[in-house]
């Protein structure tokens, strides 16, 4: 049971767009931003985005973030094919002392 | 460039300890933060803990606390993970991850170490 909610799976046609949850509490995403991370089967994460809405550098502007109150989301617009992947949210929880990720999204692209 | 480069798959019997390595090349090895993060086969990312390699500071997650330590040597730049104790649901890859503060995003990653316990 991970202390970050985030739905399985989700599946979007290419072109379109596809939304990403992250449900916390006051203790994590309510008062610390958001980081997401994408990984492709049998490689490591990849930083997608950092600060709630921030992207690496090299990171396509289809991808975005957004945070509100105890809740976080990844938007990713003009779905690719290549965007087949796990995504992931992660954030500081203050009442555990340490860092907790979302269970995982599998993004299928139809 | 900045690399994690970790040491190579183990295969453990229960009970056994197991030591993963993590050697930073292309930044300053004492201006990062490194953590561990695990991964159970087909489940999502687990977060185990941080090491400062400046001073040595680190700060585990609560279920890893008693069987987890976690070393630097700044003499090779590298990170020591050491998990004690172990049984088959530790099996996964275990992954070293850098951020610039304790509190700051894993900006880069290690390929990962597949750690197998199996009797």
């Amino acid at each position: 049971q991970s202390v970050l909610t985030q739905p399985p799976s989700a599946s979007e046609t290419p072109g379109h767009r596809v939304i990403i949850s992250c449900s916390g509490s006051s203790s994590n995403i309510g008062g610390n931003t958001v980081n997401w991370y994408q990984q492709f089967p049998g490689t490591a994460p990849k930083l997608l985005i950092y600060r709630s809405n921030q992207r690496p550098s090299g990171v396509p502007d289809r991808f975005s973030g957004s945070k509100s109150g105890t809740s976080a989301s990844l938007a990713i617009s003009g779905l690719q094919s290549e965007d087949e992947a796990h995504y992931y949210c992660a954030t500081w929880d203050d009442n555990l002392n340490g860092w907790v990720f979302g269970g995982g999204t599998k993004l299928t692209v139809l | 460039q900045v690399q994690l480069m970790q040491s190579g798959a183990e295969v453990k019997k229960p009970g056994a300890s197991v030591r993963v390595s993590c050697k930073a090349s292309g930044h300053s090895f004492t201006s990062n933060h490194m953590h561990w993060v695990r991964q159970a086969p087909g489940q999502g990312l687990e977060w185990m803990g941080i090491i400062n390699p400046s001073g040595g500071s680190t700060s585990y997650a609560q279920r890893f606390r008693g069987r987890l330590t976690m070393t630097r040597d700044t003499s090779t730049d590298t990170v020591y993970m050491y998990l004690s104790s172990l049984r088959s649901e530790d099996t996964g890859a275990y992954y070293c991850a850098s951020s610039i503060g304790w509190y700051s995003n894993f900006e880069y990653w290690g390929q990962g170490t597949l750690v197998t316990v199996s009797s």
